[in-house]
């Protein structure tokens, strides 16, 4: 069975902290991404890498960064959080562009004091 | 700017029921994937349509793709309560790349 797993479900931090969002992929996936998941927002992309060490900007990549320094790992850095970065993440890998699949770890959900 | 605008947002239907779900842009997609989302998970992935005009079944879900490839529909025959979730549609908007936009979702109830 293709896995990708997210280190934390849940996780309560205070507002100036650093944070780390860590997801790991067991399928050999070239592609691997982080997006946010806000109510009647739907899914919105931060950042995603298409090989190792490689990284682009999505649609909304302000107040994030991201290392991807392996294959199979794919972090998301929040350098100092802020309220308004409370919100579900879910990370994604895919074989690679247009048609594949995108399969999605089972989210960490952020709240951010 | 939300190029993908999914209606209706929430859907609350009794077991058996037929209901369509749309996914609609002004701008062309070169595919398009349905996914569905159960709670505490992660989405998976129901259906990709590439052609325009194109139309898939899986069990009683049928998708279609317009045929100018700026929309699609999700259509469900007699819902099952294993039918609730939330479902995204997500499109590329041209070949070979590797982001998608999501639409903003339709979260369907399925009552027995």
């Amino acid at each position: 069975d293709v896995k990708v797993t997210q280190s934390s479900r849940y996780l309560v931090k205070r507002t100036g902290e650093k944070v780390f969002l860590e997801c790991v992929q067991d399928m050999d996936h070239e592609n691997m991404f982080w997006y946010r998941q806000d109510p009647g927002l739907g899914l919105r992309l931060i950042y995603f890498s298409y090989d190792v060490k490689m990284k682009e900007k999505g649609d909304i990549p302000e107040g994030y960064s991201v290392s991807r320094e392996k294959k199979e790992r794919f972090s998301l850095i929040l350098e100092s959080a802020s309220t308004n970065q409370t919100s579900m993440y879910l990370c994604a890998s895919r074989t690679g562009p247009n048609t594949g699949e995108l399969f999605f770890g089972e989210g960490s959900r952020l709240t951010v004091l | 700017t939300q190029l993908l605008e999914q209606s209706p947002q929430f859907l609350s239907i009794q077991e058996g029921e037929n209901l369509t779900v749309y996914c609609n842009s002004s701008s062309v997609f070169s595919s398009l994937q349905w996914y569905r989302q159960e709670p505490g998970e992660g989405p998976v992935l129901l259906v990709t349509v590439v052609t325009g005009g194109e139309v898939k079944k899986l069990k009683r879900l049928t998708f279609q793709f317009g045929d100018a490839r700026k929309d699609s529909s999700l259509h469900i025959t007699a819902a099952q309560p294993g039918d609730t979730g939330l479902y995204l549609c997500a499109g590329a908007r041209t070949s070979g790349t590797y982001k998608y936009i999501f639409g903003t979702g339709t979260r369907l109830k399925v009552l027995a």
